[in-house]
């Protein structure tokens, strides 16, 4: 079954909307966690490294302001694409790994649609 | 900089074949490799994990890897339509990617 749960599913809104989406592992403590983007046709897009407890390290030219990540828990994190537009519209993927050197885990993904 | 290199494919190969999907990586320390199937609209699922050199089997896959080479490759045999998707190698836990290899099986 599933170990990392990621939520919604998909998301359809209006410009200007922010959208939260979380991201769980079920059965083990991630302090760290791993957000991607993947445009239609083109590979995983690394955005940033979410750290338990601290600040998220963000990839070159991902915007931190634009893209809010929250890891208060072992088990929680959450990306905020803030004030979202079009260009936004992508499949958002979590991962997390069980522990040091093992696979990551990801999530089922999240397609974010902005009208 | 960390690279894995995969060529993009498409890879077609016929119902029943074998077929041989590689992978080459920059960082010689690295110490856990990582193959990853992901369907068209959907999320990577793990297949296979390599640590040490040499083969290793599950059911139809299997990962080969050389570290000397620092070369990891996974076979399919007795490919099926349904195997049709991209194979993503990953380099370590942080999971440097390569961009994958797209396979088409035809029937």
């Amino acid at each position: 079954g599933a170990v990392v749960s990621q939520h919604p599913s998909r998301v359809i809104c209006k410009s200007g909307t922010s959208v939260k989406i979380e991201c769980r592992s079920l059965d083990f403590q991630a302090t760290t966690m791993f957000w991607y983007r993947q445009f239609p046709k083109q590979s995983l897009m690394l955005m940033a490294t979410s750290n338990e407890g601290s600040k998220a390290t963000y990839e070159q030219g991902v915007e931190k302001d634009k893209f809010l990540i929250n890891h208060a828990s072992l088990t929680l994190s959450t990306l905020t694409v803030t004030s979202a537009h079009p260009e936004d519209s992508s499949f958002y993927i979590c991962s997390a790994p069980r522990g040091s050197n093992q696979p990551q885990h990801f999530g089922d993904g999240t397609r974010l649609s902005i009208l | 900089q960390k690279e894995v290199e995969q060529n993009s494919g498409p890879l077609s190969v016929p119902e029943g074949a074998i077929a041989s999907l590689n992978c080459t990586y920059s960082d010689r320390g690295s110490q856990s490799f990582f193959w990853y199937r992901q369907y068209s609209g959907k999320s990577p699922e793990l297949i296979m994990s390599i640590y040490s050199n040499g083969d290793k089997e599950d059911g139809r896959f299997t990962a080969q890897l050389n570290k000397a080479s620092q070369y990891v490759s996974l076979l399919i045999r007795d490919s099926q339509p349904s195997d049709s998707a991209t194979y993503l190698c990953a380099v370590t836990s942080t999971l440097t990617f390569g961009k994958g290899t797209m396979l088409l099986v035809s029937p």
